[in-house]
């Protein structure tokens, strides 16, 4: 069964700190790989998402992944959090039409 | 251009009392998904329409759960009767064509039921 898993529910960072939010999914056959990130009272929208090619992709405010495939991996970074990216983030890949999202990480960036 | 509309945004009802959920879906977009958000979790897809039909409704509880998207914009999704465990948040999102692009969503309603 696709599944994915993120590996921490809660993340506290300081303003300018180095981000890094793991994301592991389990699916055999071809993947699309997402993230969305949903702003306090706000919406899911999309932060970026990779399809083929490069498996460096850049996202909006800032932020990339990068897609491993034999580590089944598409952990998202930022080199520097500002506190305006106070807000939960979720992996989700897409295998026959369906995403599968991973339970969300809650990231506090304390100013 | 305008979003994902869904109404209302929040809804309390006591169990075994109906309700409903309504979505405008970003005009042009044929495909229209519903899904069930549990605190703490990750959405869960509860049923995805292209244009009228429901393709992939395999995660709907049919005994309580129905939906409806007619002439292919709109939908609906009704439960009856509510139960003290379909308090959630009800996410309606939609995408063109056929999902293979991402999926825009709507402010959701978030159901307390007591």
């Amino acid at each position: 069964a696709q599944s994915v898993s993120q590996h921490n529910h809660h993340v506290i960072l300081s303003e300018a700190a180095s981000l890094e939010l793991g994301c592991n999914y389990s699916y055999g056959g071809t993947v699309n790989l997402f993230w969305y990130v949903q702003y306090p009272g706000q919406h899911l929208q999309l932060l970026l998402k990779y399809f083929s090619g490069d498996p460096l992709v850049k996202g909006i405010k800032g932020f990339e992944a990068e897609f491993i495939k034999s580590k089944f991996s598409f952990n998202l970074r930022k080199p520097s959090v500002q506190w305006s990216d106070t807000a939960e983030y979720f992996c989700a890949v897409r295998g026959n039409y369906q995403l599968i999202w991973g339970a969300g990480t809650k990231l506090i960036i304390k100013p | 251009e305008a979003g994902v509309v869904q109404s209302p945004r929040y809804k309390i009802i006591e169990k075994k009392q109906p309700v409903a959920f309504w979505c405008n879906p970003i005009s042009g977009h044929n495909t229209l998904y519903w899904y069930r958000q549990n605190l703490g979790q990750g959405p869960e897809l509860l049923i995805r329409y292209e244009n009228e039909e429901a393709v992939d409704d395999s995660q709907l509880p049919k005994d309580r759960f129905s939906a409806e998207r007619l002439k292919g914009v709109d939908s609906t999704l009704k439960i009856q009767p509510a139960e003290l465990g379909d308090s959630a948040v009800y996410l309606c999102a939609s995408s063109s064509p056929r999902g293979v692009d991402e999926q825009f969503f709507g402010p959701g309603t978030r159901l307390t039921v007591l």
